[in-house]
């Protein structure tokens, strides 16, 4: 198994800019969610799915837009990036029937000039 | 707001010495998590703990949930190089699906 993986590891926009960052999971998961890092600030959820067709907001949601429209995918949009999205983000997923125990991909740095 | 306050922020040892970090809130939490970040990578869960007064080990680490399950400790004996990272707690409010972060814990072991 894969685990979780995403693309690209690395990415430099200008502002304006759009861009999608994707997610696949292999481990048949049902919840997926995305966050961001950023020193100082620790890990805050953009976005969540429990289940294909169905997201929901996190605690920083504004400038991002998901969709699920299958299990393993849950990729993260960002229509028109700006200076205070250069973070690095994380995508992770969890199985339904556990304490919610995160599986996180490796990591995509963004920088927005 | 950040519900999960760890400390310290920062912590460098030598190779051999104990540590323990913290992480504290006033908020009552259903389950807790620690998870172990290393450099350019993702977080990896270390333990998940549930009941309160709960202690579990895993080799060197051990973990602790407070009675009232609003806290824990992570402690670390005989520190190894190996052990340098970023320590992050989480907690579970309720049945809810969100994860509180807290900042984490910076260790760094030298040899």
């Amino acid at each position: 198994n894969a685990g979780v993986t995403q693309t690209p590891k690395f990415q430099v926009l200008k502002t304006g800019q759009s861009m999608t960052l994707q997610c696949a999971q292999d481990m048949n998961h049902e919840y997926m969610s995305w966050y961001r890092q950023d020193p100082g600030m620790g890990l805050r959820l953009i976005h969540y799915s429990v289940g294909a067709g169905i997201t929901d907001q996190g605690e920083v949601p504004n400038g991002y837009n998901v969709s699920r429209s299958t299990t393993e995918d849950f990729p993260l949009r960002l229509l028109s990036a700006a200076p205070s999205q250069t973070s690095v983000y994380f995508c992770a997923s969890s199985y339904s029937g556990g304490r919610n125990e995160q599986f996180f991909g490796p990591g995509t740095r963004l920088t927005v000039l | 707001t950040q519900l999960l306050e760890q400390s310290p922020q920062f912590l460098s040892i030598q190779e051999g010495e104990n540590l323990t970090v913290y992480c504290n809130s006033s908020s009552v939490f259903s389950s807790l998590q620690w998870y172990r970040q290393e450099p350019g990578e993702g977080p990896v869960l270390l333990v998940t703990v549930v009941t309160g007064g709960e202690v579990k080990k895993l080799k060197r680490l051990t973990f602790q949930f407070g009675d009232a399950r609003k806290d824990s400790s992570l402690h670390i004996t005989a520190a190894q190089p190996g052990d340098t990272g970023l320590y992050l707690c989480a907690g579970a409010l309720g049945s809810g699906y969100a994860l509180n972060f807290g900042k984490g814990t910076s260790l760094l072991v030298t040899p």
